[in-house]
């Protein structure tokens, strides 16, 4: 089992939809729990940090959950400048082990 | 994040030459890294650092060598390169346990 799997979509919404990524980790001593963006071509950016107690950021909220070991992000009101690949991202015994990523398109 | 910066941007090479890739940071992380990122497996580490002449293996280190002699810079060499390491490869930079890592712009290295 891979220590980090997400769906690889891709996402196809369109413009002001809602849109869900899920993604689940496999060690349960994994400290800490990230979300990142990576646009074509371009190196991952840091979207945001995944709390225990759920954090929001403008239309982002992250969610985790350590008892299924699963982490969430919701996008609400899709942008066309959301159309990216997200990243989740599990500190694990000191590493930071990224998901394979899943592609988001959003359209007009 | 203009803190990290790579070292060449593109560069083709001859399958068995060496080659060797820069990062270089003026954030002053404690902890670099370097990874590659192939269609269909994502990032992987390849090697770590933790401090200065302090460095660790990663999921995918067979052919790569590191080297940190100061906290600025990160260096990555492929001691015989061969075509399966044609990549982007990234370096990042961060804090260490339980803080995010800021990335380069990524260097793509083509093996002919």
């Amino acid at each position: 089992r891979k220590e980090v799997e997400q769906d690889p979509g891709p996402f196809n919404v369109p413009e002001g939809a809602t849109v869900a990524f899920n993604c689940t980790y496999s060690n349960s001593a994994s400290q800490s729990f990230f979300w990142y963006r990576q646009d074509c071509r371009k190196e991952p950016k840091l979207l945001m940090s995944v709390y225990s107690s759920g954090n929001e950021d403008g239309r982002f909220t992250a969610q985790l959950n350590r008892a299924s070991q699963y982490i969430s992000l919701l996008i609400r009101d899709s942008k066309l400048s959301d159309s990216a690949t997200y990243l989740c991202v599990v500190r694990s015994q000191g590493n930071l082990i990224f998901g394979k990523g899943t592609k988001l398109s959003v359209k007009p | 994040d203009a803190g990290i910066t790579q070292s060449p941007r593109h560069k083709v090479t001859e399958t068995g030459t060496p080659v060797t890739l820069r990062c270089h940071q003026t954030e002053n992380h404690r902890y670099m890294y370097w990874y590659r990122q192939d269609p269909g497996h994502g990032l992987r580490l390849i090697h770590y650092s933790y401090g200065v002449k302090d460095t660790d293996k990663g999921e995918v280190s067979d052919g790569y060598s590191v080297s940190r002699s100061k906290t600025e810079d990160f260096l990555l060499t492929l001691e015989s390169a061969t075509s399966s390491q044609t990549s982007v490869y990234f370096c990042a930079g961060g804090q260490g346990a339980g803080t995010e890592a800021f990335f380069g712009q990524g260097t793509r290295l083509t093996v002919v």
